[in-house]
């Protein structure tokens, strides 16, 4: 059964600090894996994108890392600021489908204390 | 920001009563899809579109129905609201259907059936 299993399910931070959100899956055959932020009562936002072959993407102050061998996933968030808390969400895309069916984590809750 | 707009924002309603929920974008995107989202919970497909008079139902079974007469406009009925109806239902469009194409998110519909 394809999945996406993500943690911690919610994390407090102090403003100016980092954090490393996870992301296991079990989707396949595997496409690409993406993040997304979800601000509160709005739609996901694109972070990034990694197919198969990249290891590692930059979004500004989000890093995004992906081993396809053992299917995990992480997003690091340097120098965390008040308007970084919001949902962050692990989707990954299969390529069995002309759809490109897209599986979605319940994602983390990210809040950033002053 | 991606030009994909949903309207209501906000909806409360009671049992019983039709409603119709409007989706529109701007990009000229062929595929557009519907997703339901409980709190805490991963987006569900409940519709999707490939273009003008394609329609066909998601992974997760929908009493509510789509139509596609003009390629930017994606509504969604229901004709019989219910309580269990409740949820945040969110738009989303794509270039072309495939794995590799961003999918676009619209700010979502909070639905509420009293």
């Amino acid at each position: 059964k394809n999945q996406v299993e993500q943690s911690p399910q919610s994390l407090i931070i102090l403003e100016g600090k980092n954090c490393t959100l996870q992301c296991n899956y079990t989707v396949s055959p595997f496409s690409n894996l993406r993040w997304y932020k979800q601000d509160t009562g709005r739609g996901p936002v694109s972070l990034t994108i990694m197919t198969f072959s990249e290891n590692t993407k930059s979004n500004g102050r989000y890093t995004a890392t992906l081993d396809a061998d053992t299917k995990q996933s992480s997003l690091h968030i340097t120098a965390s600021q008040l308007s970084d808390s919001a949902s962050y969400i692990c989707v990954v895309s299969d390529r069995g489908s002309t759809l490109g069916r897209l599986y979605f984590g319940r994602g983390t809750q990210l809040t950033v204390w002053p | 920001e991606a030009d994909i707009y949903q309207t209501p924002r906000y909806l409360v309603i009671g049992t019983g009563k039709k409603i119709t929920l409007e989706c529109s974008q701007t990009m000229g995107h062929d595929k557009m899809y519907w997703y339901q989202q409980d709190p805490g919970m991963e987006l569900h497909l409940i519709h999707y579109s490939y273009g003008v008079n394609s329609t066909e139902k998601g992974d997760l079974s929908s009493e509510s129905t789509v139509s596609r007469i003009r390629t930017e406009h994606f509504p969604l009925t229901l004709e019989s609201a219910r309580p269990s109806h409740t949820s945040q239902y969110l738009c989303a469009s794509s270039e072309r259907g495939g794995s590799s194409y961003e999918q676009y998110f619209g700010p979502g519909t909070r639905l509420t059936v009293t």
